[in-house]
């Protein structure tokens, strides 16, 4: 098993649709992130969840809906998204956030979002 | 807003060169300092870390910090055409991280 794992890798969704995209880690971190990647743009962070926890929500429409419940695994709930919402979402998890390893992340490959 | 600045390039440099990336930042009180590597396709990976002004040597990669200057710079020695990809810099705010837009290499043989 890989450390971080994301299903699904690639998921093509109508503006109408609910999904979600599921992000597992065998690491035993106890914070999971999910990050937005969109061409030209800095990794932008959307989420960071800490024992469970939200401690991060990046001002995050709220048609995307995290949830996060056992520090392993960290789901990402989607409905009525816009076109402009297509971008590559990025788990990630580390040690706990804010503590002397922050910025020490492991990622999962990724899951590529285009909406229709 | 506090930012995190790279040149986008690409860089290109032939096989066996040196190969210099740079980042600036804007937050002065910032104290860590991360570079990641993404090969197309792929997702980023941690490649070096630094915490304190000076060179941090792994390898062929060298990470230089300026605090003052509020610049960090990653160096690749004896560079490979493996080394291809897009390098993210990255700054620890608070508990999270802020990322750069990343700088292109292309080491050609």
């Amino acid at each position: 098993e890989t450390g971080v794992t994301q299903t699904p890798r690639h998921l093509v969704m109508g503006m109408t649709n609910k999904k979600s995209l599921k992000c597992e880690q065998h690491l035993g971190h106890n914070a999971m992130y999910w990050y937005k990647q969109s061409a030209k743009k800095p990794l932008e962070l959307m989420f960071v969840y800490n024992f469970k926890e939200q401690t991060e929500n990046n001002s995050v429409p709220s048609r995307f809906s995290p949830e996060c419940p056992n520090s392993s695994h960290l789901f990402l709930h989607l409905h009525t998204l816009q076109p402009e919402d297509s971008a590559l979402y990025l788990c990630a998890s580390s040690h706990p956030s804010g503590g002397s390893r922050t910025g020490e992340l492991f990622f999962g490959e990724g899951s590529r979002l285009t909406v229709l | 807003q506090k930012e995190v600045e790279q040149n986008s390039g690409p860089l290109s440099v032939p096989e066996g060169a040196i190969a210099s990336l740079n980042c600036t930042y804007s937050d002065r009180v910032s104290q860590s300092f991360f570079w990641y590597r993404q090969y197309s396709g792929k997702s980023p990976e941690l490649i070096m870390s630094i915490y304190s002004n000076g060179d941090k040597e792994d390898g062929r990669f060298t990470a230089q910090l300026n605090k003052a200057s509020q610049y960090v710079s990653l160096l690749i020695r004896d560079s490979q055409p493996s080394d291809s990809a897009t390098y993210l810099c990255a700054v620890k705010d608070t508990d999270k991280l802020i990322f750069g837009t990343g700088t292109r290499l292309q080491v050609f043989p």
